[in-house]
């Protein structure tokens, strides 16, 4: 299968941690990617992991990857107001061409 | 880092028209260009997979000959939505992968802002 599934709301008081949870079914995914999408707009690559990683670190984001149980997470440390968006979970295998499966999204509010 | 634009942002079109929707990657070659479509308050869904100068790959429910797909530039691919109804309505996004030889790196996409079609 091609699933990705994700819950869909998250909501956060500025300056805690986030963490948004995600999981997969198909075992051969190659690349494992978090998308932000602001309101109206086009997504922005946030960051990306390859399957054969346990975690990587960017600044506020954390990504960590448990392959045995498919599930990836992503942290931002420190979140701000301006954190508030759409993040998508996708990943694709180089098998599929690259071909990108998302998840639903997961909504984040950050209250001031 | 890379980008990816797309024109219009935004277009407005009266039932039976058809609409154009360019994407174009700016400063890298893109062997793979994908066209999704969003609704609202949904995630993306892929309709095809453009790759130069050959045929779309269409995903299973996407009707090919109303989506009108090319490929024509290692930096252009084009979406015609033919004979546009109101349910075509939607968020237009494109992304572009990275050739394997460009500095880019041939495992990333980069999307496009997105083209908002509004069909009266």
């Amino acid at each position: 299968g091609e699933d990705v599934e994700q819950s869909l709301f998250l909501s956060v008081r500025e300056g805690d941690s986030s963490v948004i949870n995600c999981t997969y079914t198909d075992s051969s995914s190659t690349y494992l990617y978090w998308y932000k999408q602001e309101p109206g707009a086009g997504l922005q690559l946030l960051t990306y992991i390859f399957s054969n990683m346990d975690m990587k670190q960017d600044q506020r984001l954390t990504v960590l990857l448990n392959k045995k149980d498919k599930h990836l997470s992503l942290r931002i440390a420190d979140t701000q107001t301006g954190d508030s968006a759409i993040y998508f979970c996708a990943e694709s295998r180089a098998a599929g061409g690259f071909k990108t499966i998302f998840g639903a999204g997961t909504r984040l509010f950050v209250k001031a | 880092g890379a980008v990816v634009s797309q024109h219009p942002s935004w277009v407005i079109c009266k039932s039976g028209t058809s609409v154009k929707i360019e994407c174009r990657s700016l400063d890298f070659q893109a062997t793979t260009m994908f066209w999704y479509r969003q609704f609202p308050k949904q995630s993306l869904m892929l309709m095809a997979t453009s790759n130069e100068g050959s045929k779309a790959t269409y995903e299973q429910g996407v009707e090919k000959d109303k989506f009108l797909i090319n490929h024509a530039s290692l930096t252009l691919s084009t979406l015609t939505v033919t004979s546009a109804h109101p349910e075509d309505s939607s968020f237009y996004i494109c992304s572009a992968r990275a050739s394997g030889t460009s500095r880019m790196g041939s495992d990333t996409q980069y999307f496009g802002p997105g083209t908002r079609l509004t069909v009266l």
